[in-house]
Order: structure tokens, then sequence, then C-alpha cells
């Protein structure tokens, strides 16, 4: 099946400073990547959808100056938590989808962020 | 409105036995996909199996089936023979449109608890 990684795992960081959470297709290119924020024991909110090449799609109330998206290549995008508060800890997931398997969306791991 | 609805927060079932798992959906597209994830406490998550609006049959993955009743709008998860190792969140999500951006939206999930 198809491999999405995600780095860091986890980190740690203070308020105020910037977090860059990578996300990639490992064999397989996405022209689509979408970020999910899940804060725990509930669901997956979608934040964004990364197109390759392009602007990301913001779901409402996403603030975009707050969660940068940058996809910059067909197996890689990256979410940047800008001045980030310890509002903004939660489990941040990316997911691609293969160009070649439309019906087919594949998760990374997850990142957990916990800002002090 | 509540595209994804998954009525039952916590589920339990004795080891062996089948579960189902309640789904209903909401859209106006006469073309949409209907996934199941699971996600234990690792944060993981894994693709269970899917349903196209337009498929006739009900899938079937191993011991999980999806049962599809389109004119009442619910897509069930059955899960037969359960194992220890099926205790997890699972999700209900859904695609609207063959191709349009593919983002999922995601129900509030199902803590399943399989006994011994």
């Amino acid at each position: 099946g198809a491999v999405v990684s995600q780095h860091p795992s986890r980190v740690i960081c203070k308020s105020g400073t910037s977090v860059k959470i990578e996300c990639r297709s490992l064999d397989f290119q996405a022209t689509t990547m979408f970020w999910y924020r899940q804060f725990p024991k509930k669901s997956l909110m979608l934040m964004a959808t990364s197109n390759e090449g392009s602007k990301a799609t913001y779901e409402q109330g996403v603030e975009k100056d707050k969660f940068l998206i940058n996809h910059a290549s067909l197996t890689l995008s990256t979410l940047t938590v800008t001045s980030a508060h310890p509002e903004d800890s939660s489990f941040y997931i990316c997911s691609a989808r293969d160009m070649a398997r439309l019906n087919e969306q594949f998760f990374g791991p997850g990142t957990r962020l916990t800002v002090l | 409105a509540q595209k994804i609805t998954q009525t039952q927060p916590g589920m339990f079932v004795q080891e062996k036995e089948a579960v189902t798992l309640d789904c209903t959906y909401d859209t106006s597209d006469q073309s949409y996909g209907l996934f199941w994830y699971k996600q234990p406490s690792s944060g993981e998550m894994i693709f269970l199996i899917y349903q196209g609006s337009y498929d006739e049959q009900n899938a079937t993955e191993g011991r999980y089936s999806l049962n599809f009743q389109k004119a009442r709008k619910s897509a069930n998860l059955v899960i037969s023979a359960s194992q220890l190792g099926d205790s997890a969140m699972y999700f209900c999500a859904m695609r609207e449109g063959y191709n349009q951006g593919g983002k999922l939206i995601f129900g509030q999930g199902t803590e399943l608890s399989v006994k011994p």
C-alpha cells in the first residue's frame, strides 16, 4: 500500500515560536494533500487542502496566516504553525491522494504538537 | 448541518461476536464515496473499507462489511468475529463528488471496546 510519512511525530515548543510539520508521500505522487486537526477523543477537522504548485484552500474559520501551507512538490507538503500558542496544541494529521488511485486517500501517522 | 453522523460515542462487544457501527450521511450529490477508518490509540488512521454511491453491492473486506442503504442514507460498518485488537476509534467519512477535490468529511467517531 501507499505510505505517507510525517515529521516530526512529536514536537514541544515554547509559546511564540513557529513549528514546521512535513508530510511526504513516499512511493506515489500526490497532487493533493490534506491537513487535519484532531483533539483528543474528537473527530478529524479538515483545515486545508494543499494543491501542488498553487495556493492552499482553507476551510472556513481556519486562519491562513496562522497555518501556512506549502506544497512545493508532488511528494511534499508542509504545515507551519506560526507564533504558536497553547491553544494550538493538538494532533495534526496529513493525508495524500494518490493520482493513480483517486478513490484512495492515505494518512500519515500524525504529529502531536504541544505548545508550552 | 452535520453531513456525517455517528450516533454511538461508545460501543462494547464481546470477543468473537459481530458488531455494527452506525453511520448516516447527508448529501445532495448523486456521486459520492463513503469510507470507514480505524484509529487505534497510536493515532494512525487505518483505511478499512470503501463504498461508492453507484456500487450496487455492499463492500466487503475480510471481516469488515459495509451495509449500504442508499435510500436511508446509511452506511453502517459490520465487524464480524471481533478481536481484542479491534478496540479503537472508528470514523465514518464521506467524499462528495467523484473528483471534486477529494476532501473527506468525518463523523464524530465511535469508540469500540472489545471485551475478552
